[in-house]
């Protein structure tokens, strides 16, 4: 079945240590998006990739940086992590096929990341 | 601004049908009303979504106004495993998702 995966579905990390979190997706989707959701809130998104092109959402962090190497893979890496950082990260992606008049986004299962 | 608005909780008995409702006055016309669930620890799950005209899957049904100013999200025969938040949202190809506060739904034996 064409999918989202993320890995590690758990992650815990120190305070100030880089952390990698990767997404990986089937469904050879133009566009992937990460977001972060902290408890009982609703997601957030935090940037996407359009194919190559990055962008930035305007209140995301300097902390937090994206690599998409290729279609399948997306990296999110946080430099420093701080104890509110703490969250689940969401990878998704949808087709971005030109000229769709909607885009459905698919959502992996989540990396619960914990700083201590 | 999410434009839409949810009850924030809602009860509904397992096996009976669960309406939830969804204001979304705001939403331009070209937007269309995209319900996505989040059942806990899990991702978004997407349900539906619709323009004008009311819709029906495998999972749900939508059933949006004539002047598009609300829709409601039909589960016909809820169970214990549709216990979610469920995110009623506004969105098409042109902007992000933005997600609201959504409604808790807790079905009940």
């Amino acid at each position: 079945d064409a999918m989202v995966i993320q890995n590690p579905r758990y992650q815990v990390t120190q305070f100030g240590k880089p952390v990698t979190l990767s997404c990986s997706q089937t469904l050879n989707h133009n566009v992937m998006y990460w977001y972060q959701q902290k408890s009982s809130q609703a997601p957030k998104l935090l940037f996407h990739y359009y194919d190559k092109d990055f962008n930035n959402e305007a209140d995301t962090p300097d902390n937090f940086q994206s690599r998409r190497p290729n279609t399948s893979f997306c990296f999110l890496d946080i430099r420093s992590p701080g104890l509110g950082d703490a969250a689940m990260y969401l990878c998704a992606t949808s087709a971005g096929t030109s000229g769709l008049l909607t885009d459905t986004q698919y959502f992996g299962p989540g990396t619960r990341l914990t700083v201590l | 601004d999410a434009k839409t608005t949810q009850p924030p909780s809602m009860d509904c008995a397992e096996g009976r049908a669960a309406n939830l409702p969804c204001n979304h006055s705001t939403i331009s016309g070209n937007e269309y009303v995209y319900w996505y669930r989040q059942i806990h620890s899990q991702g978004p799950q997407y349900i539906i979504h619709g323009l004008k005209n009311n819709e029906t899957n495998e999972m749900a049904s939508l059933i949006i106004t004539e002047d598009r100013k609300s829709s409601t999200l039909i589960l016909p025969h809820a169970t214990l495993r549709d216990t979610a938040v469920y995110y009623c949202i506004g969105h098409n190809a042109g902007n992000m998702l933005t997600f609201g506060g959504g409604t808790r739904l807790m079905v009940k034996p």
